[in-house]
């Protein structure tokens, strides 16, 4: 069965960096035909999409984020990761780890999410 | 950026009645390669990730009762529910992916009256 499973600290003190690990089961991210990427979802909001790592570890970035962000992917372990410098209360979301195709880029797989919050 | 608006931000809808939830895009999002829209919609029920419900406007994913169709072309997109069941209780979003960044609509609500 395929599973994406997120995880990481769910509390992160602002200026800090906020990292999360997405671990993939039932399916390898070295395949092909996919990509896999982060959305996040403050609370009570909607979704905003963060970035995306392809097969061959090139990478696609939101600009709203962009600076700040860092994605990557541990082939060895199955694994992708999410970093976020500088984080404020505004980062404080539930952040979901997703799979897309190459082309077309709508998300087919969703993780179920972990909650960080953003505080000191 | 492409901006995605959704209409209304909530519905209620009686069981057996019909949804209509509306989505637009700031730009045509419809690729001349292929003659295709490049739309997804999404459930998300509380306390759940979103789920695919269709891509390129109006395809199905698997397993997606057929209740759920979706419609529309180049700036102008349609999710409707015909006959509204109490599990279909949830926020339905749009998304287009017809260039980065990938952006969603703001959501719309859809509750029993």
């Amino acid at each position: 069965q395929l599973l994406l499973q997120e995880s990481g600290p769910g509390l992160v003190k602002p200026s800090e960096t906020l990292s999360l690990t997405c671990s993939v089961s039932g399916d390898s991210i070295s395949s092909s035909r996919y990509s896999w990427g982060w959305i996040r979802q403050p609370p009570g909001k909607g979704l905003e999409w963060i970035g995306s790592i392809y097969y061959s570890g090139g990478t696609y970035y939101n600009p709203s984020p962009k600076s700040r962000v860092t994605i990557s992917a541990d082939t060895s372990k199955n694994q992708f990761s999410l970093k976020l410098t500088s984080v404020t209360a505004a980062d404080t979301a539930v952040y979901y780890c997703v799979r897309h195709w190459q082309i077309p880029w709508y998300f087919d797989l969703w993780g179920r999410g972990t909650l960080v919050t953003v505080s000191s | 950026d492409i901006v995605m608006t959704q209409s209304p931000d909530s519905l209620a809808v009686s069981l057996g009645e019909r949804a209509t939830i509306n989505c637009k895009s700031s730009q045509i999002i419809l690729h001349s390669s292929n003659n295709k829209d490049y739309l997804a919609w999404y459930q998300q029920k509380p306390k759940q990730p979103p789920r695919l419900l269709i891509y390129w406007a109006s395809t199905r994913e698997s397993g997606v009762p057929d209740r759920f169709s979706g419609s529309g072309s180049g700036t102008d997109f349609t999710l409707t529910i015909t006959s509204l069941q109490a599990e279909d209780v949830a926020v339905y979003y749009c998304q287009q992916y017809y260039s980065t960044p990938l952006t969603f609509g703001g959501g719309t609500k859809v509750e029993i009256k």
